[in-house]
């Protein structure tokens, strides 16, 4: 069965701390990997991520792909308090699926 | 561009009764997928639709829920006779095409009393 494993379930850091959320999965037919921010409301879209080894960066947030080993990281420097949420990580199968992890609860404390 | 809609945000039931949950995909967007979350747990998905048609409905629970993509209006998510296990954040999501992204509504949180 297709799952997607994110670690850890929770972080509770300081403003101006670094984070890294780590997302590992097994999918039978992987297309991309996809990390977004729930806070109250709509899962807001952060980053697709398609091919290993390419990072991508949005701001203070960067993540990267290891098709490899199967696992994705998320990460966050400077963190604000604007930053607490939860942080899902999906991965896309071939029949346009989206399969979610548990997400990552963080809390950034002033 | 509005975005995904969703509603009703917010939805009581008691048990037995019926809910309807609305979505209606952003502009061009003809791709509708409908996601579960349970307390404490992941999004799941529950069916994906294009007009008229259900594509994929490989996470529907077998019995009392529904879903259909008329030609116009609104994708609908019926729960027929429901219970508290129902009780769910239920999110809609649409994409333009395959492979090319998904925009999330803001969800319906179902509360079975």
């Amino acid at each position: 069965e297709d799952k997607v494993v994110q670690s850890p379930l929770s972080l509770v850091v300081h403003e101006g701390d670094t984070v890294t959320l780590n997302c590992s999965y097994e999918v039978t037919n992987f297309r991309s990997l996809l990390w977004y921010k729930q806070e109250k409301k709509a899962p807001t879209f952060l980053f697709m991520l398609t091919s290993s080894g390419i990072e991508k960066k949005s701001g203070r947030l960067s993540s990267i792909l290891d098709k490899k080993e199967l696992f994705s990281i998320l990460n966050i420097t400077a963190t604000q308090t604007g930053d607490s949420a939860i942080y899902l990580c999906a991965v896309e199968d071939n029949t346009d699926k989206l399969i979610f992890g548990t997400g990552t609860r963080l809390q950034v404390f002033p | 561009n509005a975005g995904v809609m969703q509603n009703p945000r917010h939805l009581v039931r008691r048990r037995g009764q019926e809910a309807r949950l609305r979505c209606s995909p952003m502009k061009g967007h003809s791709h509708v997928y409908w996601y579960r979350q349970l307390p404490e747990e992941g999004l799941k998905f529950m069916v994906y639709l294009q007009k008229e048609n259900i594509i994929d409905e490989s996470g529907m629970p077998k019995e009392r829920f529904s879903a259909e993509f008329p030609k116009e209006g609104p994708s609908i998510l019926r729960i027929q006779q429901v219970v508290r296990g129902d009780s769910a954040a239920y999110f809609c999501a649409s994409s333009p095409s395959l492979g090319n992204g998904y925009t999330f509504g803001s969800g319906t949180r179902l509360t079975v009393v």
